[in-house]
């Protein structure tokens, strides 16, 4: 069955400095691999998805991930934060043609002024 | 367009009673999950029905079910509430059966259990 980590709990980050959360799967094959985030009080919104081709994958929100498959990672960046980043991601991956997502158990990210 | 609704927002139950949550897809949309979010974890799946027919079940006890109707809504129950059922219950809705499309998220209904 796959599986995912997310590594860090909790980071911390300064308004207008980068951001890199970490992913990492266990799953046979290439899975496809998703990055959600959820606000307070709100539901999960997808930033970004990865089935196939190009591993440098750009989302909603000015956020990009890359898929690594020697590193079974999938990784979510972004050049520059805004104080309105402040939210909890998480990390999710589905086998092909499945109905389900797993999910990791999330990185909370605090945007410091 | 409106997006996954799901009621009740917010319900406080007592342990060994029963409960009902509610969700509506979007339009258009057959397919419909639940999920368990923990405090402090991340989603956990439930169900998905996709057509009015049960596609998948997670690992939960029996006292847990669903059923969707034919307008495409459903309904999660879950029979003999226990204190670590507490927790928000997220339906999510989908076009198709299978994971190539997104799953659209509801805000999610938050159960505490006394």
């Amino acid at each position: 069955a796959q599986s995912v980590t997310q590594p860090d709990i909790h980071i911390t980050v300064s308004e207008g400095a980068s951001l890199e959360l970490r992913c990492n799967y266990s799953y046979g094959a290439t899975p496809y691999l998703f990055w959600y985030v959820q606000s307070p009080g709100q539901g999960l919104q997808l930033l970004l998805k990865y089935f196939s081709g190009d591993t440098l994958v750009q989302g909603i929100k000015g956020f990009e991930a890359e898929f690594k498959r020697s590193q079974s990672s999938f990784n979510l960046r972004k050049p520059s934060v805004h104080w309105s980043d402040a939210a909890e991601y998480f990390c999710a991956v589905a086998t092909p043609n499945d109905y389900k997502l797993s999910f990791g158990a999330g990185t909370t990210v605090t945007v410091r002024a | 367009d409106a997006g996954v609704t799901q009621s009740p927002t917010h319900l406080i139950k007592t342990r060994g009673q029963q409960v009902t949550l509610r969700c509506s897809p979007i339009s258009g949309h057959k397919s419909v999950s639940w999920y368990q979010q923990v405090l402090g974890q991340g989603p956990q799946f439930i169900f998905q029905y996709y057509e009015k027919e049960e596609r998948g079940r997670g690992n939960f006890p029996d006292r847990f079910s669903a059923r969707q109707f034919p307008n495409y809504s459903s309904e999660l129950n879950v029979n003999a509430l226990l204190l670590g059922d507490s927790a928000l219950y997220l339906c999510a809705s989908s076009s198709g059966y299978a994971n190539t499309g997104e799953l659209f998220f509801g805000e999610g209904s938050r159960l505490t259990v006394l």
